[in-house]
This record gives C-alpha cells, sequence and structure tokens, in this order.
C-alpha cells in the first residue's frame, strides 16, 4: 500500500497559486519525499524532491512539515497545461516506490 | 538521447498466453521499476530492480516474472495471461545505487495491454 494519503481531486482557476497537500505521517527519518504528475495518455514525469527542506526549482515548489508528517507541493501560476493527476511518494531504504491514487487537478480558465 | 523506450506500444494477447514487455534504457541507470495502471486508478509496482541480477516483489507480483541480464534490460513476462492482467505497463529507472533515494525516476511511454 502507499504511504501517502492525497485528496482524490482539487480544481484551480488559471493563473493562480495551487497547494496540493500530501500526508506521510509513518515517513522514517531517510525517505525522500518525491512528487510527480502524470498528463492524460503520458507516462508520469518527475516534479520535485526534498528530505527535509523546502525546495524550488521551474517546476514548482515543494513545502516541507518541520516533523515531515506532511508536505505540500506548491504550483505559483496554474496554467492549464497543469492539469493532470499529482503523485506524492516516498522512496524509502528498499526504493520501493509505491503510488497512490494521486490528486487529479482540474484548472478552469 | 533515445532514454527509456518500451516495446510493444500496444499488444493485444489470449487469455493463457505469454507475453513479454519490453523495456530498454540507454542511461545505465541501476534501478529499473515495472508499474500497472487501470483504467482511471493510480500506478501499482510489481517488481522492481537495484541491479543487474537484483529483482525484489513489489505491491501486484502475482502472475508477472522479470529478469535483468543487463543492466539496461528489464522485461516484464506475463506467464500466462489473464483478462485482470488487461492494464496500461510503464516501466521506469533511475540512477545511481550510491544515491538511490533523491534520484527522481524516469518513466517509459507505457505499454497498452489487452488480454482477451
Amino acid at each position: 500500500d502507499a504511504k501517502t494519503t492525497q485528496p482524490n481531486s482539487m480544481e484551480s482557476n488559471e493563473e493562480e497559486p495551487v497547494h496540493l497537500p500530501c500526508n506521510h505521517s509513518t515517513i522514517s527519518g531517510t525517505d525522500y519525499i518525491h512528487w510527480y504528475r502524470q498528463l492524460p495518455s503520458q507516462g508520469p514525469e518527475y516534479v520535485i524532491h526534498g528530505l527535509t527542506s523546502n525546495v524550488n526549482n521551474r517546476m514548482a515548489s515543494l513545502a516541507i512539515a518541520e516533523d515531515r508528517k506532511s508536505s505540500t507541493l506548491i504550483l505559483h501560476r496554474a496554467t492549464l497545461r497543469d492539469a493532470a493527476v499529482y503523485y506524492c511518494i516516498l522512496r524509502d531504504e528498499n526504493n520501493d516506490m509505491r503510488f497512490g491514487a494521486g490528486t487529479r487537478l482540474t484548472v478552469k480558465p | 538521447d533515445a532514454g527509456i523506450t518500451q516495446s510493444p506500444r500496444y499488444k493485444i494477447t489470449e487469455t493463457g498466453r505469454q507475453v513479454t514487455l519490453m523495456c530498454h534504457q540507454t542511461w545505465s541507470h541501476s534501478y529499473m521499476f515495472w508499474y500497472r495502471q487501470d483504467l482511471g486508478h493510480g500506478l501499482r509496482l510489481i517488481y522492481y530492480s537495484a541491479a543487474a541480477d537484483i529483482t525484489d516483489k513489489g505491491e501486484v507480483p502475482d502472475g508477472y516474472v522479470v529478469s535483468r541480464s543487463k543492466t539496461e534490460n528489464f522485461p516484464l513476462t506475463l506467464e500466462s495471461a489473464t483478462r485482470s492482467q488487461t492494464s496500461v505497463y510503464f516501466c521506469a529507472s533511475s540512477e545511481s545505487i550510491s544515491t538511490g533515494r533523491r534520484e527522481k525516476l524516469f518513466f517509459g511511454s507505457g505499454t497498452q495491454l489487452s488480454v482477451l
């Protein structure tokens, strides 16, 4: 079973920020938090990952709670092309990477 | 930059037949993974491999066999296909056994398998 829980769906308006939450209450100290997204009819693609500190890249930001039991993926200005299913995954010491159902993000024009 | 390729892109087979899905990566990545995705659902891990000749079961390994004789190839075999194995199959790879967990996964385009 996946070690993370996410809302099934979220909606956003175009050009507004989106905060996608993920709970991982059983995370261990050495698990990395990875985020991927899957556009329709495509394979998943990497978005961002982190361990303890907040991370930024050209696609998004990742905010990690101090206790590491939750994290939030932040899309600063959602576009129609950001409509996808977003997955939060923990990569553990065994490198067993299990995806849950993810959050389906709808972006409204 | 060929990356990671899966073949065939589409496959139709019959119940009871053996079918092999191919996955090839050109980066010499240590880790490789096989996932299945059923219509309207997330991905479920079937098998993964940390290096050549090292494989481990994921969430749903029953009915599947994998091998990894070469680093770049990770074929997935359905020994006797069943209708419940109709799904889209994704292969993925990631770098370096020494830095494993911080490395991102690269996914192939998927194989859509229909078992009649």
